[in-house]
């Protein structure tokens, strides 16, 4: 497929437990950020990776979030001891210029915690 | 820190009708400033781009948007609705230069009715 894949589309999980959650970027995009979508809160940024550079992660909300990004491409971000407040859904976008906005954005990941 | 504010949660407007979205802007220096659409079970898509020069930028899907330094304003227009435009409008402003962390506003749903 041509655009940013996200899977799973949709996770179920008990308040406590871990979560991972897989961003597949265009093939040769450089650049590739994680944003959370909540209701009524507009689009929060988390990550931004940026070729072989250090991550931004200035975004992300608690030590118990991580993210990584594999030879480049892809990318996982990990929830640890999920709390109900991380109920969102977890967009993933790539972009093929340094210094470029989000270009194209995954279907996201619908993240509920019960 | 750079924010945006939509200040219009939810617009509805007839078919064939103008549209205008606002967007106020919060940034201390030459912002980068985009609009983007989600629109029911899709990603996000890029409608356009501000970077520089002329103020008045077009899109696509017939949306233009217009860049006013004196009131901090990006609006997006289109002179004429469509049903399909139905949809969710995110504004967004970006740092200029080096790496762009974008910062989303909350958005705005557009209802289009007959």
């Amino acid at each position: 497929g041509a655009g940013v894949s996200q899977s799973p589309s949709n996770k179920v999980t008990e308040k406590g437990k871990d979560v991972e959650l897989r961003c597949d970027p265009i093939s040769g995009h450089t650049a590739l950020y994680w944003y959370r979508q909540s209701l009524g809160q507009g689009l929060e940024f988390l990550i931004y990776f940026q070729g072989n550079s250090a991550p931004d992660k200035s975004g992300l909300p608690s030590d118990r979030f991580s993210a990584e990004r594999t030879g480049g491409s892809v990318s996982t971000l990990t929830i640890q001891r999920t709390q109900q407040e991380d109920s969102a859904v977890y967009l993933c976008a790539s972009s093929a210029n340094r210094g470029g906005q989000p270009q194209h954005f995954g279907d996201g990941t619908r993240l509920s915690i019960l | 820190a750079q924010s945006v504010t939509q200040p219009d949660i939810h617009i509805t407007v007839s078919e064939g009708a103008s549209l205008e979205l606002r967007c106020n802007y919060s940034y201390g220096a030459t912002p980068y400033l985009f609009w983007y659409v989600q629109s029911p079970g899709q990603g996000l898509q890029l409608l356009l781009k501000y970077f520089s020069g002329d103020t008045l930028v077009q899109g696509i899907k017939g949306f233009e948007a217009e860049f006013k330094r004196s009131q901090s304003s990006f609006n997006l227009r289109k002179p004429s609705v469509h049903w399909s435009d139905a949809a969710e409008y995110f504004c967004a402003v970006g740092a200029a230069g080096g790496y762009q962390k974008v910062t989303f506003g909350i958005g705005t749903k557009l209802q289009v009715i007959p």
